[in-house]
């Protein structure tokens, strides 16, 4: 059975620190892994990886993928109060496109 | 503005009443999917379909139906037999990006049955 497993499931950080979410998978016929914040509404997209060691940066947010450990890795560095949310990552299977969900790792980012 | 569109955004039903949430994407994407989010857990796939006229049954596909008659539109049917509707559905659409799919999502609709 697929599987997908983020931690820690939540945090509390203080603006400007760095924080580093976890995500491992055990997926057949992996494609790729994808990551979505979610703020108390529609999860919106953040990155999308399939190569191993090649790290995504999108301003303060980074993420990297292990496919021989089967992980990736979401890093924010300078939080402020508005990364605040719900991060969700998925797996991809290559049959029929269908995403494999984590439970989330809810950050709280205090001021 | 091309997009996803769920409506209603929030809708509110009488038990043993089936009730269908509308999902549209002008994003000409060919596949589109409904998922379900409960409070505090991640989302599960409900059904998917990758072209017109043609979907499959995801992970919790009991107590709902789907139709893609056209490429645009992917309604989701709730029917009584699902034993706990009350749940955030979201719709989405896939497009390739060389190398894999990403998956966007609409703003999803919050089904409260009483």
């Amino acid at each position: 059975e697929d599987k997908v497993v983020q931690s820690p499931l939540s945090l509390v950080v203080h603006e400007g620190d760095t924080v580093t979410l976890n995500c491992s998978y055990e997926v057949t016929n992996f494609r790729s892994l994808l990551w979505y914040k979610q703020e108390k509404k529609a999860p919106t997209f953040l990155f999308m990886l399939t190569s191993s060691g090649i790290e995504k940066k999108s301003g303060r947010l980074s993420s990297i993928l292990d496919k021989k450990e089967l992980f990736s890795i979401l890093n924010i560095t300078a939080t402020q109060t508005g990364d605040s949310a719900v991060y969700l990552c998925a797996a991809n299977k290559a049959a029929g496109n269908k995403l494999t969900f984590g439970g989330g790792t809810r950050v709280l980012v205090k001021p | 503005d091309g997009g996803i569109t769920q409506s209603p955004k929030y809708l509110f039903r009488k038990e043993g009443q089936n009730v269908t949430l509308s999902c549209e994407q002008n994003l000409n994407h060919d596949a589109m999917y409904w998922y379900r989010q409960d409070p505090g857990q991640g989302l599960r796939l409900i059904y998917y379909s990758q072209i017109v006229n043609d979907f499959q049954k995801g992970d919790i596909a009991e107590g709902y139906s789907v139709s893609r008659e056209k490429k645009e539109s992917f309604p989701l049917t709730v029917t009584s037999a699902q034993k706990n509707p009350t749940a955030f559905y979201l719709c989405a659409s896939s497009v390739w990006k060389g190398s894999s799919y990403e998956q966007y999502f609409g703003p999803g609709t919050r089904l409260t049955v009483t």
